[in-house]
C-alpha cells in the first residue's frame, strides 16, 4: 500500500521539550516538504527537501529543523525554540518540485 | 505576503446544485495550478490540476476554469453532494524548482 505516513496522529510536548514529527514516503518520490496549518488558515511551508542530503528553509522555518538521510523519510524536529507550536503538521511529497504534491494524514500538536 | 488568495472564505451550497469555488493569484509567472480538498482532521487530497496553456479542464463531477487575463481560477462542483463539505485551497507554482503556494481555502457547506 503506496502512500504517505506521518506518525504519530497526536502528540502533546512540555515546556522545553523537544519532539519529532516522523514523515515516510514509499512512492520513490524525490521531493518532500513540511506545512504548518493553524485553525482556519491555509498552509505554511516550513522546510523542503528537493533531493538526499539537502534542504531549504521554507516561510516559517525557525523553531524547527528536519533532515533527510533517506530519500524515504524527512522526519520534523519542533525545538523549544518555537514558542507557539500548537498546529496540525502535514507532510508531503512529490516525484519534483514540478509534480503534484500528495500528502499524509497529518500530525496534531499540542502544548501540556 | 501570500500570492494566492480566495474570494469567499465560505460556501453554502444546497445538495444537488453546482458550487463554485474562486481563487485569485496575484504572480503572472505562474504556470500551474492545482486544486486540493480537505477534510476536517485529514491531510489535503489532490482533485484536479490545470496549466497555464489551457483554460479548462474537466475531471469527474469537478472542472477548473483559469482565466490569465485577470489571474483568476475557479473550480466548479456538478451535483455537489453531501461528501463534498469540505475546505477546499487552490495552491500556483512559478516555473523553476520552488514550492508550491496555498491560498488560505474555502469552507464548503453542503446542504441536505
Amino acid at each position: 500500500d503506496g502512500g504517505i505516513t506521518q506518525s504519530p496522529k497526536y502528540l502533546f510536548r512540555k515546556e522545553g521539550q523537544n519532539v519529532t514529527l516522523s514523515c515516510e514516503q514509499n512512492l520513490n518520490h524525490d521531493a518532500m516538504y513540511w506545512y504548518r496549518q493553524d485553525p482556519g488558515q491555509g498552509l505554511r511551508l516550513i522546510y523542503y527537501s528537493q533531493i538526499v542530503n539537502d534542504f531549504q528553509k521554507g516561510d516559517i522555518a525557525e523553531g524547527y529543523s528536519v533532515s533527510r538521510e533517506k530519500k524515504e523519510s524527512f522526519p520534523l524536529t519542533v525545538t523549544s525554540a518555537q514558542k507557539n507550536p500548537t498546529a496540525f503538521y502535514l507532510c508531503a511529497s512529490s516525484m519534483s518540485p514540478k509534480n503534484i504534491q500528495y500528502f499524509g494524514a497529518g500530525t496534531r500538536l499540542s502544548v501540556l | 505576503g501570500e500570492s494566492v488568495g480566495l474570494h469567499l472564505p465560505t460556501l453554502s451550497v444546497q445538495e444537488g446544485d453546482n458550487s463554485i469555488i474562486n481563487c485569485a493569484y496575484s504572480n503572472s509567472a505562474s504556470d500551474y495550478f492545482i486544486w486540493y480538498k480537505q477534510e476536517s482532521g485529514k491531510g489535503p487530497q489532490f482533485i484536479i490540476d490545470i496549466r497555464s496553456n489551457m483554460d479548462k479542464r474537466q475531471g469527474q463531477r469537478v472542472t477548473v476554469l483559469l482565466n490569465k487575463t485577470v489571474k483568476h481560477l475557479s473550480l466548479q462542483i456538478a451535483a455537489t453532494q453531501p461528501g463534498d463539505s469540505a475546505v477546499y485551497f487552490c495552491a500556483e507554482k512559478v516555473p523553476g524548482n520552488t514550492p508550491l503556494v496555498f491560498g488560505k481555502g474555502t469552507r464548503l457547506s453542503v446542504i441536505a
